[in-house]
């Protein structure tokens, strides 16, 4: 596609149940990262992947975050057992590569999660 | 710790006055820089970044920002503002070494009077 696609565009879920977070990267770039938006704040990274690879999960807040890139392209990020904290908008980006200086980085549109 | 601040909230400019975002960074060495733009429902877009070199950069839309090592910022302008870029607008860094995660400071709100 000509952009980052994510799906859903809204999510709203009751607090315990898991959900589920797609990033369609812009195709061919090898570089993903997810970023976490609070109502108010900037993104705050979570995690990156290059190409398949997880080299980075720093900054996913807890055990019930998961995030998986199984096939280099599409990357699902997972919450399990939503608790309200977790709301905010979701936010993927994909670069072409890695690499000094870096390549820019494309945003997707966001997911907004609300927790009920 | 690498930090972004961005002590504005938000601000109002009338429609075709000047505008400057303020941007201050904490960073061990100088980072790369970068300025986001956030409309509703849009995801970010990047207007501009600084990685070496002349510390004036230009963007597009018309916005431009200058790096100053001494005061750690990276303050973004523009000259003439339009309606359309009443939006949410993003200082970020990124290390010079290692893959590219990026910081963020917590934004400016614009709004554009007419």
């Amino acid at each position: 596609g000509a952009g980052v696609s994510q799906s859903p565009r809204y999510k709203v879920a009751k607090r315990g149940q898991d959900v589920a977070l797609r990033c369609d990267p812009i195709s061919g770039h090898v570089s993903l990262f997810w970023y976490q938006q609070a109502l108010g704040q900037g993104p705050e990274f979570l995690t990156y992947f290059q190409n398949e690879a997880q080299l980075d999960k720093s900054g996913l807040p807890s055990d019930r975050f998961f995030a998986e890139r199984p096939e280099g392209s599409v990357s699902t990020l997972k919450i399990q057992r939503t608790q309200q904290e977790d709301s905010a908008v979701y936010l993927c980006a994909s670069s072409r590569q890695d690499g000094m200086p870096p390549n820019e980085q494309f945003f997707g549109p966001g997911t907004r999660l609300t927790v009920l | 710790a690498q930090s972004v601040t961005q002590p504005d909230i938000h601000i109002t400019v009338s429609e075709g006055a000047s505008l400057e975002l303020r941007c201050n960074y904490s960073y061990g060495a100088t980072p790369y820089l970068f300025w986001y733009v956030q409309s509703p429902g849009q995801g970010l877009q990047l207007l501009l970044k600084y990685f070496s070199g002349d510390t004036l950069v230009q963007g597009i839309k018309g916005f431009e920002a200058e790096f100053k090592r001494s005061q750690s910022s990276f303050n973004l302008r523009k000259p003439s503002v339009h309606w359309s870029d009443a939006a949410e607008y993003f200082c970020a860094v990124g290390a010079r070494t290692g893959f590219q995660k990026l910081v963020f400071g917590t934004g400016t709100r614009l709004l554009v009077s007419p």
